[in-house]
């Protein structure tokens, strides 16, 4: 079946840090990837996506290639800020079907 | 425009006991979700409706769980009885759906039930 394996977590850095998170997608064919950010108490907001290879995704300084010789979707940003603590969810799917991974926590401290 | 609404926020119920949610989602939106979400994990699929259809429950537990859209607005979904491992957050979507032969398929999520059984 289709799995997603992101960096596990907590992550922690200081703020203006780069940031990188691993996500790899194994899946039949090539399906859309995506990342979900969730906030303390809120529910998951859709971060970026690309629906094929070599697509950019990209959002609120964040960036994510879709690598479709790794199936890779790895999420960076150049300087974090305190405001990007959250969960961070990598997610690939076709049509209406999501397969999540676990979540990475990322802690930003001033 | 308001969001995917979710009721109630918290719940704690002892085993054996039934619970329901109840989830209203975007204006319009013709699909709707139901996910289950355990701590330290994604969230995983319990059922998919296209309107009132349910077109998709080949993961949601169908001694204990039940969902119902009728209208193919909000939906309830409900658990009895309770069991301790269903401690979780049950998280509802919706997405756009086909329209004119095109599908919106972004999923909007709410801030989920958290549930607690004792």
């Amino acid at each position: 079946g289709n799995s997603v394996t992101q960096m596990e977590g907590p992550v922690t850095l200081s703020e203006e840090a780069f940031l990188t998170i691993n996500c790899t997608y194994t899946a039949t064919g090539y399906p859309s990837l995506f990342w979900y950010v969730q906030y303390p108490g809120e529910g998951l907001q859709l971060l970026l996506k690309a629906t094929k290879a070599d697509d950019k995704g990209s959002n609120k300084g964040f960036e994510a290639t879709y690598r479709k010789e790794t199936t890779s979707f790895h999420l960076e940003k150049g300087s974090v800020q305190v405001s990007d603590s959250a969960v961070y969810f990598c997610a690939g799917g076709s049509n209406y079907k999501l397969t999540f991974g676990k979540g990475t926590l990322l802690t930003v401290n001033p | 425009e308001a969001g995917v609404v979710q009721s109630p926020r918290y719940k704690i119920i002892e085993k054996k006991q039934p619970v329901a949610f109840w989830c209203n989602p975007i204006s319009g939106h013709n699909t709707l979700y139901w996910y289950l979400q355990n701590l330290g994990q994604g969230p995983e699929l319990l059922i998919r409706y296209e309107n009132e259809e349910a077109v998709d429950d080949s993961q949601l537990p169908k001694d204990r769980f039940s969902a119902e859209r009728l209208k193919g607005v909000d939906s309830t979904l409900k658990i009895q009885p309770a069991e301790l491992g269903d401690s979780a957050v049950y998280l509802c979507a919706s997405s756009f759906g086909l329209h004119g032969g095109v599908s919106y398929n972004e999923q909007f999520f709410g801030p989920g039930t958290r549930l607690t059984v004792l």
